[in-house]
């Protein structure tokens, strides 16, 4: 079993709606979690980290972690066509870049 | 528009044969990093160098992988031998931090395929 599990979709939704993504993960020493974007033949860019839990906002993008249950989830609104991409979720145990362990992606494609 | 630059974007080599990567962080950053994305395995951090020295390499295959900074405007990921499952997308990104949220900022990566 993987330390981080992602469905890897694809995920299909029309412009406008809600996109929830999701990971879970096994190591309880996880505390940084971050969320990646990577377009079709380009390199990852980070969106988004959180240390421990709770909820954070940006813009159209919330991060959320849940610690209990080993569980975080990338909810964005308002979906646009440029948010198709693929979204990794990736996650520490430390500050630094040592250890991070990233999520296969999930395939994300918003309809016009 | 500074960014990260990595050759070649494309290689396809034989088994057996040496592959000589290429990068070139965003000036002024200190901070390199080699990844290797599959199908399978998904995005795996190989080594990072801070102000040119190595910091950790652990998820870099010691035996056929060497990963080096000759000066601050090159990096270079060698594999010898190469083996078909050596076969992905290698990625290069600089920053100005090793912690995780110091930015990143990837190149293109080069896609090896290895016969």
């Amino acid at each position: 079993q993987k330390e981080v599990e992602q469905d890897p979709g694809p995920l299909s939704v029309p412009e406008g709606a809600i996109v929830s993504l999701n990971c879970t993960y096994s190591n309880s020493a996880f505390q940084y979690f971050m969320w990646y974007r990577q377009y079709s033949r380009k390199g990852p860019e980070l969106l988004m980290y959180t240390y421990s839990s709770g909820n954070k906002e940006d813009g159209r993008f919330t991060a959320q972690v849940d610690k209990s249950s080993k569980y975080i989830s990338l909810f964005i609104r308002d979906s646009q066509p440029s948010d198709s991409a693929t979204y990794l979720c990736a996650m520490s145990p430390y500050s630094s870049a040592s250890k991070i362990i990233f999520g296969s992606g999930t395939r994300l494609s918003i309809r016009p | 528009d500074a960014r990260v630059t990595q050759t070649p974007r494309h290689k396809v080599t034989e088994m057996g044969q040496e592959v000589t990567m290429r990068c070139q962080p965003i000036l002024g950053h200190n901070t390199v990093f080699w990844y290797r994305q599959t199908m399978m395995q998904g995005l795996e951090l190989l080594a990072y160098f801070r102000n040119r020295a190595p910091l950790d390499d652990s998820g870099m295959p010691k035996d056929r992988f060497s990963a080096e900074m000759p000066d601050a405007t090159l990096a270079t990921l060698k594999i010898q031998p190469s083996e078909p499952r050596d076969s992905a997308v290698y990625f290069c990104a600089s920053g100005t931090g090793q912690g995780i949220y110091n930015e990143q900022f990837f190149g293109p990566g080069t896609r090896l395929t290895v016969l």
